[in-house]
């Protein structure tokens, strides 16, 4: 089965920084990665996906990621922090089937960072 | 626009009552999901719906129920066999079937038990 796993909890940047949030994930196959952001009480927004290709990918908001399969990773990068940026991040995985049986998107979520921004 | 809707944003029950969610999409997507959120746990998938009048159990489908009477429609029911019903509830869904077809969010429904 497959697993992800966000080291930070919660993550401070001031506004103009630059920042990162770290997302390992544990899949034996090729994997589905996504970036999700939600803002307190909401549901949650799609940033980027990578299903295969080009291991840079760019998102909306600004946000890209890169997927490292040597490292099992799918960091999101920012250059520049805003201020609206604060809210908690998660990244998901997804497996590939081999098949299309009409599997549903099970796909399976990190625990999240919450990203503060200071001014 | 379309979306997905969520219906009503905050409720609350006294524990031993069933409780139906309620979540309806204009996207005209055929996969529907609910997640459930506690705080640190991130999202777990509780069931989905691939097409009307089939469903799947998730990974914590216990004392729950679920129906796909309409496309558009995938209500959930929190019974009194769940035994920590309160948490933040997601529905979701996604244009069509696959691991890499992403999915669509409501704004959520804060479910308190007490």
């Amino acid at each position: 089965a497959q697993s992800v796993t966000q080291p930070d909890i919660h993550i401070t940047v001031s506004e103009g920084a630059s920042l990162e949030l770290r997302c390992n994930y544990s899949y034996g196959a090729t994997p589905y990665l996504f970036w999700y952001v939600q803002s307190p009480g909401q549901g949650l927004q799609l940033l980027l996906k990578y299903f295969s290709g080009d291991t840079l990918v760019q998102g909306i908001k600004g946000f890209e990621a890169e997927f490292k399969r040597s490292q099992s990773s799918f960091n999101l990068r920012k250059p520049s922090v805003h201020w609206s940026d604060a809210a908690e991040y998660f990244c998901a995985v997804g497996a590939v089937s081999r098949v299309d049986t009409g599997t549903a998107s099970k796909l399976t979520f990190g625990t999240g960072t919450r990203l503060q921004v200071t001014l | 626009d379309g979306g997905i809707t969520q219906s009503p944003k905050y409720l609350f029950r006294k524990e031993g009552q069933n409780v139906t969610l309620s979540c309806e999409q204009n996207l005209n997507h055929d996969a529907m999901y609910w997640y459930r959120q506690d705080p640190g746990q991130g999202l777990r998938l509780i069931y989905y719906s691939q097409i009307v009048n089939d469903f799947q159990k998730g990974d914590i489908a216990e004392g729950y129920s679920v129906s796909r009477e309409k496309k558009e429609s995938f209500p959930l029911t929190v019974t009194s066999a769940q035994k920590n019903p309160t948490a933040f509830y997601l529905c979701a869904s996604s244009i069509r079937t696959g691991y890499n077809s992403p999915l669509h969010f409501g704004n959520g429904t804060r479910l308190t038990v007490t």
